[in-house]
């Protein structure tokens, strides 16, 4: 079965540092997306992004985020000067729009689980 | 208003037990409904779509009632195997943003 995949699993970092986490989504889907949740809380939304751009942003997704499909495969999230309240797992996510009712379902990947020190 | 509501639980069943679970939305331009499940520290994973008819599949079966804006999911017999957190998932009309709730806990025990 086609999966989603992510790595790093889990990462520590300090304050301040930038990190970058890496999704693989299924080959033959069109849309792109970054969610996080921390811990104990719900899963929220950051971005979404079809035909090489962003297509909506939450108010999470500031500008000390930023996503990018640097080729054909990998779809990034950059988090520059990571604060504490950054730690939570995020998750990739990609769908194919189902046409016949417009359903979106989204497969997930194992999720990058981000320590901030 | 929160766009979509769930009770939190947990909810703590015997084996064998019929349980269900409700979830609220408040944007009536709602168009798709899931259920996903999460295990803990792990990914959501689709569970099932709802479709407006209602829709079974096994021990799962899933409503969706568009005039009072819920939706809801019943899980028969219960195995040890169904604990795990249950996320009500909306998408609305002409947004490719699925919207999830916080979740509903379910413990089952023997």
């Amino acid at each position: 079965e086609p999966e989603v995949t992510q790595t790093p699993s889990h990462q520590v970092t300090q304050m301040g540092q930038e990190v970058i986490l890496r999704c693989v989504p299924i080959s033959n889907h069109l849309y792109f997306y970054w969610y996080r949740q921390i811990l104990g809380q719900k899963v929220e939304f950051l971005v979404s992004f079809y035909n090489n751009e962003i297509s909506e942003k939450s108010e999470i997704f500031d500008d000390q985020f930023s996503v990018e499909r640097p080729d054909g495969s990998n779809f990034t999230l950059k988090i520059r000067s990571t604060k504490l309240e950054d730690s939570a797992m995020y998750f990739c996510a990609s769908s194919e729009i189902r046409q016949s009712s417009g359903a979106n379902v989204l497969t997930f990947g194992a999720g990058s689980r981000l320590t901030v020190l | 208003r929160k766009e979509v509501e769930q009770d939190p639980g947990p909810f703590n069943v015997p084996e064998g037990a019929t349980v269900a679970f409700n979830c609220t939305y408040s944007n009536s331009a709602s168009q798709s409904f899931f259920w996903y499940r999460q295990d803990c520290r792990k990914e959501p994973k689709l569970l099932m779509s709802v479709y407006s008819s209602g829709n079974e599949d096994g021990r799962f079966t899933a409503q969706l009632n568009r005039a009072s804006q819920y939706i809801s999911l019943l899980i028969r017999d219960s195995k040890l195997s169904d604990s795990a957190t249950y996320l009500c998932v909306v998408n609305s009309r002409g947004s490719y943003i699925p919207t999830f709730g916080r979740g509903t806990s379910l413990i089952v025990h023997p």
